[in-house]
């Protein structure tokens, strides 16, 4: 089945130590998606990369980078974790970035900061 | 700027009933699709049901069905025969021509719990 996958969907680090988390699809969408959600809240987008492009939020911390290095995966890079970014990770694709489109998530990778 | 309103934190519902989720939304853009997801508690968002603008009639999917009413500009979420596995948070998104790209406005969340 085609799907979106998140490794790992558990992820313990130590404040300040940077940490990777990873999301591949083999729906083959032109768009890819991060979200962070904090508990009880709703998810709040990071960036994106349509195909090569990225696309950060205005309001995303510049601790938080992201890679694409092809169309299958893509990466979450937070460069010096605070205790206030212990949350869960989505990540999603689209096929296209229009606003009719759907976005399919993954599992989610929940991230503990010690 | 667009909005969505989930006024219900929680939600309680018998097995084998029909439960109505409210979600209420705000756009100056007359393009815009509207979106169901639902939450377990693992984690997983996982997409139930679309609505856009311009789609004359309600959707449905399988036990799912959006009651879109766009002069109220309310989108709730009908779920008939509930059933244990539907127990999960629920989001209601917006995403719209303005923003220029599929980019979703999510609400609060609803909180469902069937019982058997």
């Amino acid at each position: 089945d085609a799907m979106v996958i998140q490794n790992p969907r558990y992820q313990v680090t130590q404040f300040g130590k940077p940490v990777t988390l990873s999301c591949s699809q083999t729906l083959n969408h032109n768009v890819m998606y991060w979200y962070q959600q904090k508990s009880s809240q709703a998810p709040k987008l990071l960036f994106h990369y349509y195909d090569k492009d990225f696309n950060n939020e205005a309001d995303t911390p510049d601790n938080f980078q992201s890679r694409r290095p092809n169309t299958s995966f893509c990466f979450l890079d937070i460069r010096s974790p605070g205790l206030g970014d212990a949350a869960m990770y989505l990540c999603a694709t689209s096929r296209d970035p229009g606003w009719q489109e759907t976005q399919y998530f993954g599992p989610g990778t929940r991230l503990l900061v010690l | 700027a667009q909005k969505i309103t989930q006024t219900q934190p929680g939600m309680f519902v018998q097995e084998k009933e029909a439960v109505t989720l409210d979600c209420t939304y705000d756009t100056s853009d007359p393009s815009y699709g509207l979106f169901w997801y639902k939450q377990p508690s693992s984690g997983e968002m996982i997409f139930l049901i679309y609505q856009g603008s311009y789609d004359q009639q309600n959707a449905t999917e399988g036990r799912y069905s959006l009651n879109f009413q766009k002069a109220r500009k309310s989108a709730n979420l009908v779920i008939s025969a509930s059933q244990l596995g539907d127990s999960a948070m629920y989001f209601c998104a917006m995403s719209s021509m303005n923003t220029g790209f599929q980019k979703l406005v999510f609400g609060t969340g609803t909180r469902l719990l069937v019982s058997p």
